[in-house]
């Protein structure tokens, strides 16, 4: 099994309608983040959150909403979707400071392919 | 404004020869340089980094090379193999712990392999 997986692997929706993007992680991080990727933008950070209390937005967080219910789950949600945020998302996770530096490295999830029309 | 770029969409190498991914930044804050490979119907995987107080770092057949004065650094793969076909993209942060993770990705380069 994936260390982090996101749900639906792949969605279609229409304008306007309400989605979430789940995430959920065993690696035991308390850092998770979302990205979205386009064609020629590469990855952009959407929201990010160091421990559960903590939530912040990332560079592209307007027409988005976040959720962390706990350690170990993430979600994304969209309240009225627009075809603007036709995209691939994905899921991620760091290590935090407890232990030592953070690596920076991010392990990703496989991402979800949303599609509104 | 692309504080990250990528400037070559694609790369064409052929088996057994070196893969040179070049990568471009503007912001001097950038201080933690990361390059990632993405499989298509994958997410990314983390590949090799490297810290600014560094110029080089190797990993097997893999080696990234930083020049902080070009804002440059470079991605090389000797030799290259068919397996290593994906996307690439390099990812930058700022120094201090709370940036980490908080990456500014490129557009990424797909480099194919040839046998």
């Amino acid at each position: 099994d994936a260390d982090v997986t996101q749900t639906p692997r792949n969605r279609i929706t229409k304008t306007g309608k309400r989605i979430m993007l789940e995430c959920s992680q065993t690696k035991g991080h308390d850092r998770m983040y979302w990205y979205r990727q386009d064609p020629g933008l590469g990855l952009r950070l959407i929201y990010y959150s160091f421990d559960v209390k903590d939530i912040n937005k990332g560079e592209i967080s307007d027409g988005y909403s976040v959720s962390r219910q706990a350690q170990a789950k993430f979600s994304l949600s969209l309240e009225s979707a627009i075809p603007n945020q036709t995209a691939l998302y994905f899921c991620a996770t760091s290590e935090g400071l407890a232990g030592g530096p953070p690596s920076g490295e991010l392990f990703f999830g496989e991402g979800s392919r949303l599609t509104v029309l | 404004d692309q504080q990250v770029k990528q400037n070559s969409p694609s790369l064409s190498v052929q088996e057994g020869r070196i893969s040179i991914l070049n990568c471009d930044y503007t912001n001097s804050m950038f201080d933690y340089f990361l390059w990632y490979k993405k499989y298509p119907a994958e997410g990314p995987t983390f590949l090799i980094s490297i810290s600014s107080i560094k110029d080089k770092n190797e990993d097997g057949r893999f080696t990234v090379f930083l020049n902080k004065s070009a804002k440059h650094l470079s991605l090389h793969i000797v030799p290259s193999q068919p397996g290593d076909s994906a996307v690439y993209f390099c990812a930058a942060s700022p120094a201090g712990g709370t940036s980490y993770g908080k990456l500014t990705f490129g557009q990424g380069t797909i480099l194919t392999v040839h046998p």
